[in-house]
């Protein structure tokens, strides 16, 4: 079945060091993917929406000079955060849409846990 | 194994009509539950969650669900159903494991609301 992964899994950096994370859709492809936020016991939020082959639509309050996205291609979708502080230290999801019939599958990476030190 | 299911993949109502979106849930020790929605072509957008406290939460849009512990269930409703609200509804929970908590989600029930 479809799969989206994410890499690195855990990552630990030191404040003001920017660090990525790809989010890959394994054997579909995607022209757009979801990146989102959760914090510890709380929700999912909305971030962006990443669009391949042109810029990142970013929600309300997300600072698109922060995270900064890039969809190169069909089947990936990276996120650096820049110059992380530790309040940038959370859950990063991303997901990828896939049309199927007559509705989109939703598929979830597994998340990539970012501690900035 | 702990788990958020939706039985539905679409239900359909008529404009004015209530609502129901399914949800049950099997998680260990107390459990966090979410709804979300997703328009075409947009991300996941937070409706409402239930952490602890009154079983019925309300959220966005109109929107409420019901927390039922004996049936484990956290159905999504709405009194009166508007064309806008046909989406893609989702179910999440955060389940418990190894001391940490991963957000999980339910495969999703397409809403169509009838003119």
């Amino acid at each position: 079945g479809a799969v989206v992964s994410q890499h690195p899994s855990w990552v630990i950096c030191k404040s003001g060091t920017s660090v990525k994370i790809e989010c890959r859709s394994l054997d579909f492809q995607a022209t757009t993917m979801f990146w989102y936020r959760q914090f510890p016991k709380q929700s999912l939020m909305l971030m962006a929406t990443s669009n391949e082959g042109s810029k990142a639509t970013y929600e309300q309050g997300v600072e698109k000079d922060k995270f900064l996205i890039n969809h190169a291609s069909l089947t990936l979708s990276t996120l650096t955060v820049t110059s992380a502080h530790p309040e940038d230290s959370s859950f990063y999801i991303c997901s990828a849409p896939r049309t199927s019939g007559f509705r989109d599958t939703q598929y979830f990476g597994p998340g990539t846990r970012l501690t900035v030190l | 194994a702990q788990s958020v299911a939706q039985p539905e993949d679409q239900v359909n109502v008529a404009e004015g009509n209530p609502l129901t979106v399914k949800c049950t849930y099997s998680v260990s020790g107390n459990p966090y539950l979410f709804w979300y929605v997703q328009y075409p072509n947009r991300g996941l957008q937070f409706l409402l969650k239930y952490i602890t406290g009154d079983n019925l939460v309300k959220g966005s849009y109109g929107f409420e669900a019901e927390f039922n512990k004996s049936q484990t269930s956290f159905h999504l409703k709405k009194p009166s159903a508007l064309v806008s609200d046909s989406a893609l509804y989702f179910c999440g929970g955060l389940l418990s494991g190894a001391g940490s908590y991963q957000l999980t989600f339910g495969k999703g029930t397409k809403l169509s609301v009838i003119p």
